[in-house]
This record gives C-alpha cells, sequence and structure tokens, in this order.
C-alpha cells in the first residue's frame, strides 16, 4: 500500500541529544513537508522540500535541521539548540500535479518527550 | 499573507444534532480550501477540499461550500455521530508554492 510512514511512534531526548526522526513515503511525490503539533495551536511548518536536494525553512526551522538527498525520505533532525522540543511531529507529502493535486497526505506522527 | 481562522473548541453535541465549524481565510488570488480530520493518537486525513469560488466539497455526510464573497468553508454535517469525534483543521493552499496554512483545529466530541 502506498503511503507515509513515520518512526519511531515514541521517541524520547536526553539534555544536549540530537535526535533524528524519520519519514519515508512510496507515494512518488515531490513535495515533502515537517510539522510540530502542540496542543491548542494547531499546526506549525517547520521544513519543507518541493524537489531532492533542495528545501525551504517554515515558520519555526530555529533548532532543526532537515536533509532531502532521495525523493522518499526526508528526516527531521531535533537538535539541542530545540530548548522545548516536546511535541507531536507530523510529516506530509504532496503532489502539485494530477487530480490529487495539492493535497498532503500524513503520517501517524511522532511523539517527542524530553527525558 | 495567507492565513485561516477557525472556530474555537471544543464542541460538544449529542448524537445526530447539526454540526457547523466555521472557517475564513485571508489569502491573495484563488486559494483551495481543505478540511483535514484527525482521530486520536494519529496524522491527518483529508476530508474534503474545494479548488473553486462556489465549489461544494462533500465526503462522510460532511458538506463545505467555498464562498468567495464571504471569504468562508464552513465545515457541515446534518447528524453526528460518535464515531465523528476528532478534531477538524481547515486549511487553505494559496499563493505561495506548495505549502497549506492551516487553523488552529477544532476539537468535537460528540455524545451518545
Amino acid at each position: 500500500d502506498g503511503g507515509i510512514t513515520q518512526s519511531p511512534k515514541y521517541l524520547f531526548r536526553k539534555e544536549g541529544q540530537n535526535v533524528t526522526l524519520s519519514c519515508e513515503q512510496n507515494l512518488n511525490h515531490d513535495a515533502m513537508y515537517w510539522y510540530r503539533q502542540d496542543p491548542g495551536q494547531g499546526l506549525r511548518l517547520i521544513y519543507y522540500s518541493q524537489i531532492v536536494n533542495d528545501f525551504q525553512k517554515g515558520d519555526i526551522a530555529e533548532g532543526y535541521s532537515v536533509s532531502r538527498e532521495k525523493k522518499e525520505s526526508f528526516p527531521l533532525t531535533v537538535t539541542s539548540a530545540q530548548k522545548n522540543p516536546t511535541a507531536f511531529y507530523l510529516c506530509a507529502s504532496s503532489s502539485e500535479t494530477g487530480y490529487a493535486k495539492n493535497i498532503q497526505y500524513f503520517g501517524a506522527g511522532t511523539r517527542l518527550s524530553v527525558l | 499573507g495567507d492565513s485561516v481562522t477557525q472556530m474555537e473548541g471544543p464542541v460538544t453535541l449529542s448524537e445526530e444534532a447539526f454540526l457547523t465549524i466555521n472557517c475564513t481565510y485571508t489569502a491573495t488570488g484563488y486559494p483551495s480550501l481543505f478540511w483535514y480530520v484527525q482521530y486520536p493518537g494519529e496524522g491527518l486525513q483529508l476530508l474534503l477540499k474545494a479548488t473553486k469560488a462556489d465549489d461544494k466539497g462533500s465526503n462522510k455526510g460532511f458538506e463545505a461550500t467555498y464562498r468567495k464573497e464571504t471569504t468562508s468553508f464552513h465545515l457541515e454535517k446534518g447528524s453526528v455521530q460518535v464515531s465523528d469525534s476528532a478534531v477538524y483543521f481547515c486549511a487553505l493552499k494559496g499563493s505561495t508554492l506548495g505549502r497549506l496554512y492551516f487553523g488552529r483545529g477544532t476539537q468535537l466530541t460528540v455524545w451518545p
């Protein structure tokens, strides 16, 4: 089945540690996105990528980094510079063409907590 | 810039009640509009969409009409069920390539 896979489902970070959240898609979508969700605040865009080897900062990129070396993969690293990383992280992908144009498809999310 | 303003929640209804969740937007040009739904512990799923003025999106008994004159895209359902309990997000695809702008979400709880 086509879809987006995020792993792990739960992640714990120690002080001063970088952690990486995985996002893989087999939908052949060019665009991928990372969002952060906090209670009562909706979704906030961290980074997005329209094409391999290119990505743009979203609204809250500080303390995060990404790479897009393959079309299928868009990992997010939460660095030690992110002082309040506890949140639910969602990855999404979309196509700019066809019937499903502009529809974002989401993974099941990773819940990150600080130890 | 582009933005979405969504009705604050939570919304609590009895089964078979009528549902309206208000959504208004600000955008240049002709944005596409979406409603997404999020069930507990899951990612978001597309519920319905509309791509031009006066379009009506519909799915699973939910409807929303793209009203350009009032810049609105209100979500409605005539008879809610317990299984509709979830968080609903209004979203806009505007002029910025690729990205969506989401509202803050509205928590709906339906009691039997």
